[in-house]
């Protein structure tokens, strides 16, 4: 157990919806990163966030958004949802001054 | 995309064997993490490399950090049926906060 969770494990939904995905860091950590892995794509990153602010993009698609909150826990918005969107979305934390980051169970998305 | 390049894509092999793998890039890094991940399950983290030429240990698994730091190689002896899964190389860049890449992933099947 890394000590990052997410919420929910599973998730299908339909194309157009709306979904967040919610990811708390592990305990005292103040970096969340997020990642999308599908199987043609490997693991891409998409953001990070640093203690409530955004620290650095990816390829994140402008249909998403990402926020992280004062207590630290971070939520990931898809929106305008379409079948490519499908993958498992992960969250990872990291420590202040270190590299290594943990990662969460994921999250699976299906959109029909 | 991945701006890694990581092989080979998979290893097929018999228990008590012993398992190589490396990734390469055009950038010049100052991290090198290497993660194995389960099915359904999240990375987790194996070994963090920090310095050109730096070679870690953790248990059967053995990590190096090349010397021209644009490459690190795992290796892992003795494969038993548990070292099953997708092993990622990650390396951070120079010029990048935080930021990961990660390779395509090496899946490792170990046969009795």
């Amino acid at each position: 157990d890394s000590g990052v969770t997410q919420t929910p494990k599973h998730l299908i939904t339909a194309t157009g919806q709306r979904v967040t995905l919610r990811c708390s860091p592990r305990s005292g950590d103040l970096s969340v990163y997020w990642y999308q892995q599908s199987l043609d794509q490997g693991l891409q990153f998409l953001i990070q966030y640093y203690n409530g602010e955004e620290r650095a993009k990816g390829n994140i698609l402008e249909r998403f958004s990402a926020q992280q909150f004062p207590d630290l826990h971070s939520e990931l918005n898809l929106s305008s949802l379409e079948l490519g969107d499908s993958a498992l979305y992960f969250c990872a934390s990291s420590g202040i001054g270190k590299l290594e980051q943990f990662f969460g169970p994921g999250t699976r998305l299906t959109v029909l | 995309g991945q701006q890694l390049n990581q092989s080979p894509q998979s290893m097929f092999i018999q228990e008590g064997e012993d398992v190589s793998m490396n990734c390469t890039s055009s950038s010049i890094f100052n991290t090198w993490l290497w993660y194995k991940q389960e099915p359904g399950e999240g990375p987790v983290l194996l070994i963090a490399l920090y310095k050109a030429g730096e070679l870690t240990s953790n248990g059967r698994l053995t990590a190096q950090f090349g010397i021209t730091r644009k490459d690190s190689f795992l290796n892992i002896s003795a494969s038993i049926p548990s070292d099953v899964g997708i092993y990622f190389c990650a390396g951070r860049a120079t010029d990048s906060w935080g930021k990961l890449q990660f390779g395509a992933g090496t899946q490792v099947v170990v046969t009795p």
